[in-house]
């Protein structure tokens, strides 16, 4: 069972670096969401893609994120010139887009911002 | 995007049954209710879900009250295992958006050996 994968598992980088963290969905969902997860709070939606196109995007999503996924497989999350406020576990799910199917999460990148 | 409310913690012993509850007051007619659990470490998992009539399967049941207010998630027979934080969100059936899931704080399970 190849589940939804997501690298690194962890990153530690210092205020004002770039990162990119990658999702690998379960291959045939054609839906992928990015979430956030803060310590002791419930995981927060930041964007959703169905198949290559990004149909929403949360406020949370300021100017310095941005998500993609070319031809609709994996999916990428940049974070640019990163803040110590950014600290957190970015999680990815993905899931088969009909009707209310479950969503599929990874383990999540957790993110250290020095 | 309708409120669940569930209670912050909640502690049982293993190899005993676990009701988890959830109150949700201003569901609509429309609205599936939803469990996913986060185990330590983990990304949050699908435990089951339903409309009106209770569920069961390999994970847990759901029960599901008459005016659709409330709901319980039961392990019938916890296990160290199920230690976890367990959510309990509403989705809309009719939403033609993301069918994103909103998750509140929910109530973290401890279960004691």
């Amino acid at each position: 069972d190849t589940g939804v994968s997501q690298n690194p598992r962890h990153k530690i980088t210092k205020r004002g670096q770039n990162v990119t963290f990658r999702c690998d969905p379960i291959s045939e969902h054609n839906r992928l969401y990015w979430y956030r997860q803060t310590l002791g709070q419930g995981p927060e939606f930041l964007t959703y893609f169905q198949n290559e196109a990004q149909l929403e995007k949360s406020r949370l999503l300021s100017d310095r994120f941005s998500a993609e996924r070319p031809k609709g497989s994996f999916s990428t999350l940049e974070i640019q010139r990163t803040e110590q406020g950014d600290s957190a576990m970015y999680l990815c799910a993905s899931s088969l887009g009909a009707g209310l199917s479950p969503l599929h999460f990874g383990n999540g990148t957790r993110l250290t911002v020095t | 995007d309708a409120k669940t409310t569930q209670p912050n913690s909640m502690e049982s012993n293993e190899e005993e049954p676990v009701h988890l509850p959830c109150n949700h007051s201003t569901i609509s007619g429309t609205d599936y209710i939803h469990w996913y659990r986060q185990l330590p470490s983990q990304g949050p998992e699908y435990v089951i879900h339903g409309l009106t009539s209770n569920v069961n399967n390999r994970m847990a049941s759901l029960a599901i009250a008459e005016d659709r207010k409330s709901s319980t998630l039961i392990l019938h027979r916890a296990t160290l295992r199920d230690a976890a934080v367990y959510y309990c969100i509403l989705r809309d059936a009719w939403d033609q958006g993301a069918q994103k899931l909103v998750f509140g704080q929910g109530t973290r399970l401890t279960i004691n050996p």
